[in-house]
């Protein structure tokens, strides 16, 4: 499986300010994936970061809230914008790899203030 | 909608204990189904995959878990826990038409020694 890293793996934040969300893949990948691990729950779906065009949002996901940027093939990044207390929370990148399946990053751990 | 759901949000267990974790999935038509495991303090790991064949599947550290189509479900299972398991353990679908995950809520697993 590729490796996959996260910066920065964890941050405080003032609300109303945004912090971006780097993932690094170290092999060419189509598909990469945001999720959000909210605290004592489960994964949920951000969005899908498509190469060459705007990302894909989930139901309750918006570009101006979370804008997604992917430059290339091996490298994605999550902008959490404006941020609130309630955006408290793990976000996590994932690439499709080989036979249909996820590998996940380790996190951004965000305590928003 | 899609959903996954496991019904056992937190297992205790002593060491050599038999485990099985259960998975519902909602959806009628073919499903990729997965097992992903989070150790204390490290990232999301794949355990195992189901997309066809032979129903039981067998992953890493000995895990084995069964489709069964008529019960629409994907249990986890490992004949003898190790204190090393104690984990958060999540299901997830992933429909034969996209690449998105649909995780459950998760499982909490503590072993004792």
């Amino acid at each position: 499986s590729a490796v996959i890293s996260q910066k920065p793996s964890r941050d405080i934040c003032q609300r109303g300010t945004s912090l971006t969300i780097q993932c690094q893949v170290d092999s060419q990948v189509t598909m990469m994936f945001w999720y959000r691990q909210q605290p004592g729950q489960s994964l949920t779906l951000i969005a899908t970061a498509n190469q060459g065009s705007e990302a894909t949002y989930e139901s309750g996901f918006v570009i101006d809230k979370f804008p997604i940027s992917r430059p290339n093939l091996t490298f994605s990044t999550l902008t959490v914008s404006n941020m609130s207390p309630e955006d408290s929370s793990i976000y996590l990148c994932s690439a499709l790899l080989g036979e249909e399946t996820q590998y996940f990053g380790p996190g951004t751990r965000l305590l928003v203030l | 909608a899609q959903s996954v759901s496991q019904h056992n949000h937190h297992v205790i267990l002593s060491e050599a204990a038999s485990l099985e974790l259960g998975c519902n999935y909602s959806y009628g038509g073919t499903v990729n189904l997965f097992w992903y495991v989070q150790y204390p303090g490290q990232h999301l790991q794949l355990l195992l995959k189901y997309f066809s064949g032979d129903p039981l599947v067998k992953g890493i550290k000995g895990f084995e878990a069964e489709f069964i189509k008529s019960k629409f479900s994907f249990n986890l299972r490992k004949p003898s826990v190790q204190w090393s398991d104690t984990a958060e353990y999540f299901c997830a679908a992933q429909t034969y038409n996209t690449d998105k995950l649909i995780f459950g809520t998760g499982t909490r697993l503590q072993v004792f020694p």
